[in-house]
This record gives C-alpha cells, sequence and structure tokens, in this order.
C-alpha cells in the first residue's frame, strides 16, 4: 500500500529557534500534500495545502510567514515552523494524495513538537 | 464550508458488543465521506470511504458505514467489537467545491473493555 513517511518523528527545541519537518511518499507521486495540525485530544485540523511547483495554499488564520511550506518535488514537502513559540507546540501531519487519486489520502506518522 | 459532527467523544463497550458512532456532515453538494482509525501511538488508517453508489460501505476489519443522505449521516458500525478496536475514530468529509482536504470531525475515543 501507498506508505507516507515523516522526519523527525519527534523534536524538541528553543522558543526562537526554525524547525523543519519532511513528509515524504514512499512508494507513490504525489502531486498534493496537505499539512494538519493536532492538538491533544482534538481533531486534525488543515493548516495547508502543498501542490509540488506551486506555491501553498494556506487555511484563514495560518500564518504563512510562519508556518513556510515547500514541495520541491513529487515525493517531497517539508514545513518549517519559523521562530517557535510554546504556544506552537504540537501534532503535525501530513498527507499525500497520488496523482489522480480523487480524494485518497494517505497519512504520515506525525510529528510531535515541543518548544521550550 | 463544511463541517462534521461527531456526538460520541467517548464510548466504553465490553467485547462482543455491537458499536455504532454517529457521524453528521453539513455540506449539501456532492460530498465524499471516511472514517479513518487512529490506534494509540499510530498514524491514522482508512477504514472505509464512500464516493457514491450503495450507500451501505463495508471497510477493513468487519466495520461498515451507512450513508443517508436525507440524515446528513455517515454512522460507523460494527456488529461485535474487539479489545483490539481500542483506538481514536475520526469521520471526514471531502469534495468541497473541488478541494481534495479533508474536514475532520472531533474523533470518537473507543475503549474496548476485555
Amino acid at each position: 500500500g501507498a506508505v507516507v513517511s515523516q522526519h523527525p518523528s519527534w523534536v524538541i527545541c528553543k522558543s526562537g529557534t526554525s524547525v523543519k519537518i519532511e513528509c515524504r511518499s514512499l512508494d507513490f507521486q504525489a502531486t498534493t500534500m496537505f499539512w494538519y495540525r493536532q492538538f491533544p485530544k482534538q481533531s486534525l485540523m488543515l493548516m495547508a495545502t502543498s501542490n509540488e511547483g506551486s506555491k501553498a495554499t494556506y487555511e484563514q488564520g495560518v500564518e504563512k510567514d510562519k508556518f513556510l511550506i515547500n514541495h520541491a518535488s513529487l515525493t517531497l514537502s517539508t514545513l518549517t515552523v519559523t521562530s517557535a513559540h510554546p504556544e506552537d507546540s504540537s501534532f503535525y501531519i501530513c498527507s499525500a494524495s497520488p496523482a489522480g487519486g480523487i480524494d485518497t489520502q494517505y497519512f504520515g506518522p506525525g510529528t510531535r513538537l515541543t518548544v521550550l | 464550508a463544511q463541517s462534521v459532527s461527531q456526538h460520541n467523544h467517548h464510548v466504553i463497550l465490553s467485547e462482543a458488543a455491537s458499536l455504532e458512532l454517529g457521524c453528521n456532515y453539513s455540506y449539501g453538494g456532492t460530498v465524499n465521506l471516511f472514517w479513518y482509525v487512529q490506534y494509540p501511538g499510530q498514524h491514522l488508517q482508512l477504514l472505509l470511504k464512500y464516493f457514491s453508489g450503495d450507500p451501505l460501505v463495508k471497510g477493513i476489519k468487519g466495520f461498515e458505514a451507512e450513508f443517508i443522505k436525507s440524515k446528513f449521516s455517515f454512522n460507523l458500525r460494527k456488529p461485535s467489537v474487539q479489545w483490539s478496536d481500542t483506538a481514536e475514530y475520526f469521520c471526514a468529509s471531502g469534495g468541497d467545491t473541488g478541494r481534495r482536504a479533508l474536514t475532520f470531525g472531533s474523533g470518537t475515543r473507543l475503549q474496548v473493555q476485555p
């Protein structure tokens, strides 16, 4: 089946630093990748939609300058949390949608970010 | 905009009991519906999905869901749960004006006691 990986699986950083999270589709090409955020005991909230080779589309309320998304290839998207603060601590999950796969998304295992 | 409601936040059942988790969606147009499961410490896995056709959808691990358009519902069912079904269950919808991102419900935590 389709596999999506994320790296790192967890990261702890100091306030003010930047953190990069990678999302890879291992056995398929993903024209579209999505980034979600999940707070403890809550649901997933879509942050942005990333299309290969174009700018990401951010959801309302998500700061594009703070959460930089790059989708440079059909198998890799990155999310960089810039100048992280404790309120950015969360579980970040990516999903990837294969080319032509209508509404089929495969989810990565998530990255737990803790900002001290 | 779409919204998805899951009314059961925490369900506790004994093994062999029947399960039904409620899910209601708000969008009145063409909508695709999904149920995902998240086992402790693991990533989201697709249980089943509905795009069109037979409103009774069968998924993996003995789960099924019924799409009732008149009630805007897509409830998840399993006739006999097992301890290994302990997990978080999320209902989701997609298809809003061509977008492929998913709108998730708040999730239901299922705890199955042996």
